[in-house]
């Protein structure tokens, strides 16, 4: 089916607000991560979620960084207080499973400004 | 710090030229994969490359490992102007981690007419 859907693509905020970045993995792909790209950088992993596993938030930046994966499928990047810092392009990527040779499927990222 | 560190950071060349894109990372891997980026979209999987392999073709790809080294290599065949985009090596560590990756800076690609 789609590939993976992240909404909305683009968000320019105000420095303190709260901000949610939703995440729509392909169907049956039971692997979902959350990354950040800074301008002209690679990518910096923050979560991963994979099945009904307690995900691994070793990448999360700060306690203002959470993020949820309900039933299974949709995800959402909540950043609470947002600060200038948090300016990047946020990618959401789904595997079919845990498998050490799975690839990654991209979205095309949520655009991130911090006025 | 970056577990993947692709050289050259920028590379410009010809229509019909090949591209050659280096990676060095740190630690020992499960495997290494190769991604490409067009502007302002995500990622797009290009290549996976094992431990115990050494070498891996796709189409007009290349891929080269030497675990001794660290390092792997993308070449790119007679390249084309849609080509032009920026290549990501990523790495899979060997234990543990989930299905981790861990990505270098990447190399930006122009391939001109």
């Amino acid at each position: 089916g789609a590939g993976v859907s992240q909404s909305p693509s683009n968000k320019v905020t105000e420095k303190g607000k709260d901000v949610e970045l939703r995440c729509d993995p392909i169907s049956g792909h039971t692997a979902l991560y959350w990354y950040r790209q800074s301008l002209g950088q690679g990518l910096e992993f923050l979560i991963y979620f994979q099945g009904n596993s307690a995900p691994d938030k070793s990448g999360l930046p700060s306690d203002r960084f959470s993020a949820e994966r309900t039933g299974g499928s949709v995800s959402t990047l909540t950043i609470q207080r947002t600060q200038q810092e948090d300016s990047a392009v946020y990618l959401c990527a789904s595997s079919f499973d845990r498998g050490l040779a799975q690839p990654q499927h991209f979205g095309d990222g949520t655009r991130l400004s911090i006025l | 710090s970056q577990q993947g560190e692709e050289d050259p950071q920028a590379l410009s060349i010809q229509e019909g030229e090949n591209a050659t894109m280096n990676c060095s990372y740190k630690t020992s891997i499960n495997n290494l994969q190769w991604y490409r980026q067009n502007s302002g979209r995500g990622l797009v999987h290009l290549i996976l490359i094992r431990s115990n392999e050494r070498e891996k073709h796709s189409g007009r790809l290349r891929v080269t490992l030497d675990t001794s080294k660290k390092s792997s290599s993308l070449l790119i065949t007679a390249s084309r102007a849609a080509d032009t985009a920026s290549y990501f090596c990523a790495t899979r560590i060997l234990t543990g981690g989930g299905n981790k990756l861990t990505f270098g800076t990447g190399t930006q690609l122009k391939v001109e007419l």
